[in-house]
């Protein structure tokens, strides 16, 4: 079964700063991996995802990802947070039994 | 928007009773997916139905039961309701129901059991 660990529950930045958000997976197969962000109120808007080739995804609203197999990881980064990037970011894997599977969400506050 | 729309926004009720939320999947989509998120649980998949079939099941209780009907919208519904199964719960859909496909999430449904 696969399964999807993200380390940080909170992670305060300023607002112009680097933003790395980490994910881990646990999956037997060629994995596809998705990042999800949630604004407060809201459902969840997909920010990228990675399937094969390229293992440097780029996403919406500045996003990338960078799926690295040896470390079973696909970290999510941005050069330069603003405040509205302030969001409950979700990493998740897929596999060809149809579902997702979350981690447990990275919370991001933005300050100025 | 992602186009997959969900009703009620929300909904309040008391413990034992029964309640049928509402998804409609984006235009084209065959593939409609049931997700509860809920602060000690997390997001967590319940169910998937493919063009009117069931295709896969997660963590879904005897207690909730779901159908996708032939204009492919779909209906979850929740019974004997407890407080526990408070919970936000989200509606997902996608085009062809395959684990490579992206899954467009509704804006939810906020259920709250008193």
């Amino acid at each position: 079964a696969q399964s999807v660990t993200q380390p940080d529950i909170h992670i305060t930045v300023s607002e112009g700063a680097s933003l790395e958000l980490r994910c881990n997976y646990s999956y037997g197969a060629t994995p596809y991996l998705f990042w999800y962000v949630q604004s407060p109120g809201q459902g969840l808007q997909l920010l990228l995802k990675y399937f094969s080739g390229d293992t440097l995804v780029q996403g919406i609203k500045g996003f990338e990802a960078e799926f690295k197999r040896s470390q079973s990881s696909f970290n999510l980064r941005k050069p330069s947070v603003h405040w509205s990037d302030a969001a409950e970011y979700f990493c998740a894997v897929g596999s060809n039994d149809y579902k997702l599977s979350f981690g447990a969400g990275t919370t991001v506050t933005v300050r100025a | 928007d992602s186009g997959v729309t969900q009703t009620p926004k929300h909904l309040i009720t008391a413990t034992g009773q029964r309640v049928t939320l509402r998804c409609s999947p984006r235009s084209g989509d065959l593939s409609v997916y049931w997700y509860q998120q809920s602060l000690d649980q997390g997001l967590q998949f319940l169910i998937q139905y493919y063009n009117g079939e069931e295709r896969a099941k997660g963590n879904i209780l005897e207690r909730f039961s779901a159908q996708q009907f032939p204009d492919l919208h779909s209906e979850l519904n929740l019974s004997s309701l407890e407080l526990g199964d408070s919970a936000l719960y989200f509606c997902a859909s996608s085009a062809k129901g395959a684990g490579a496909d992206t899954q467009y999430f509704g804006p939810g449904t906020r259920l709250t059991v008193l």
